[in-house]
């Protein structure tokens, strides 16, 4: 089980749209439609952002989407705010009842 | 509102047992969950570690399996971690997560606990 490979950072100016990558196999992201994603700032617990690869919890604004093609799974930030800069990271099931977490991308806001 | 709470030794000695406990409030340890550890290595990323529901069944991180054990305290309302034969390696926040079954996320985290393995 190998960690889900991201970028290590990602940089938007206030307004902008960024795309994190999420690069699994068929074994996990390739295989099914649970794909999560976690927004974590300095010092806090993770806060889960999407799931199930584009569902959004109640709470979370509509400038965080999440889709998927093939082994790769995306999250991307419409309209950039200050408060989004955190560390972000995907999870996919990987089979046999386990998951596995991507290595995380910072994103800085300009 | 359901709230986790991580406690144990913040410090422990290399090849020794790591043992942490997570009280749970505002939900009960029989309800339709799985009861969920990660953790993070400073300055890295988060490693799901495994989980346990409450009639017995667990699943764990092959890279971590024949080192841990989770077990579920109803009558306490808890769960617990255990991690042996510790190096600096497991030096990380481990954090407590409840994860719905039959949903492939994680909705409530404790606010994790820093465990240094050190002599």
């Amino acid at each position: 089980q190998s960690a889900l490979t991201q970028p290590r950072s990602v940089s938007g100016s206030p307004g902008q749209s960024v795309t994190i990558s999420c690069t699994g196999t068929s074994s996990d992201v390739g295989g099914y439609k649970y794909v999560s994603w976690y927004q974590q700032h300095p010092g806090k617990a993770p806060k889960l952002m999407i799931y199930d690869v584009s569902k959004r919890p109640s709470g979370v604004p509509d400038r965080f989407s999440g889709s998927k093609s093939g082994n790769t799974a995306s999250l991307t930030i419409s309209g950039l705010q200050a408060e989004d800069e955190a560390d972000y990271y995907c999870c996919s099931y990987a089979g046999n009842y386990t998951l596995v977490f991507g290595g995380g991308t910072k994103l800085t806001v300009l | 509102q359901v709230q986790l709470q991580e406690s144990g030794p913040g410090l422990v000695n290399p090849s020794g047992t790591l043992s942490l406990t997570c009280a749970v409030s505002g939900d009960s340890m029989t309800s339709n969950n799985w009861w969920t550890w990660v953790r993070q290595p400073p300055g890295k990323g988060l490693e799901w570690i495994g989980e346990m529901y409450h009639s017995g069944g667990s699943s764990y991180n092959p890279s971590l399996k024949s080192r841990v054990t989770i077990s579920v305290d109803k009558s306490k309302n808890q769960f617990s971690l255990k991690l042996s034969s510790v190096t600096d390696a497991d030096t990380a926040v481990y954090y407590c997560v409840r994860r719905s079954s039959g949903k492939n996320y994680f909705e409530y985290w404790g606010q994790g606990t820093l465990v240094t393995v050190s002599s």
